[in-house]
């Protein structure tokens, strides 16, 4: 079965330092998502990216954030200066059309970022 | 402020009885809406999706949608202790592109 695949499965950063979180979506997957979840909290929405564009974002996807599609296979979330409060399972999704209706999310296993 | 409300539990069951989660939304927008299944430190695993008023029926869960009451459920039947788990209800506004989840519901099925 397709699957959306997240590297790394976790990264430690220090407090300020760049990070990257990887996706492979599914191939033949159109739009592209990162989601997070705080530990004992809510999974929530940060960003959609269609046709090499964002689509949508959330209050929480700030000047920090951004997403790249670099070749044709992988979706990058970076965070510029990671703050405490970043620290996070991050999940990458992708969906074949717009979320809704038929076309649901398929979510990786997720990336745990730990600030300290 | 689009909200999806669940009552976080734990909801614990016997095995072999059913299991009913509860699941309201705010918006009245919302057109899909969807079950999702979150084990510990994992991914959220679709289960069931839901766009009409009614029950929908997929094996042991049937998922049903309430939009006049802007209700959404999900029954387990049968409950086993590999469904233990946290439930994600979900759901999707018209024309939009992102999940708004709720906070979940742990399920505990016991032996």
């Amino acid at each position: 079965e397709p699957e959306v695949t997240q590297t790394p499965s976790h990264q430690v950063t220090q407090m300020g330092q760049e990070v990257i979180l990887r996706c492979v979506p599914i191939s033949n997957h159109l739009y592209f998502y990162w989601y997070r979840q705080i530990l004992g909290q809510k999974v929530e929405f940060l960003v959609s990216f269609y046709n090499n564009e964002i689509s949508e974002k959330s209050e929480i996807f700030d000047d920090q954030f951004s997403v790249e599609r670099p070749d044709g296979s992988n979706f990058t979330l970076k965070i510029r200066s990671t703050k405490l409060e970043d620290s996070a399972m991050y999940f990458c999704a992708s969906s074949l059309g717009l979320a809704g209706g038929a076309n649901v999310l398929t979510f990786g296993a997720g990336s745990r970022l730990t600030v300290l | 402020q689009k909200e999806v409300e669940q009552n976080s539990g734990p909801l614990s069951v016997p095995e072999g009885a059913i299991a009913s989660l509860n699941c309201t939304y705010s918006d009245r927008g919302s057109q899909s809406f969807f079950w999702y299944r979150q084990y510990s430190g994992k991914s959220p695993e679709l289960i069931m999706s839901i766009y009409s008023n009614g029950d929908k029926e997929d094996g042991r869960f049937t998922a049903q949608l309430n939009k006049a009451s802007q209700y959404v459920s999900l029954l387990i039947r049968d409950s086993q202790p590999s469904d233990s788990a946290t439930y994600l209800c979900a759901s999707v506004t018209g024309g939009g592109n992102k999940l708004t989840f709720g906070t979940g519901t742990q399920l505990k099925v016991e032996l």
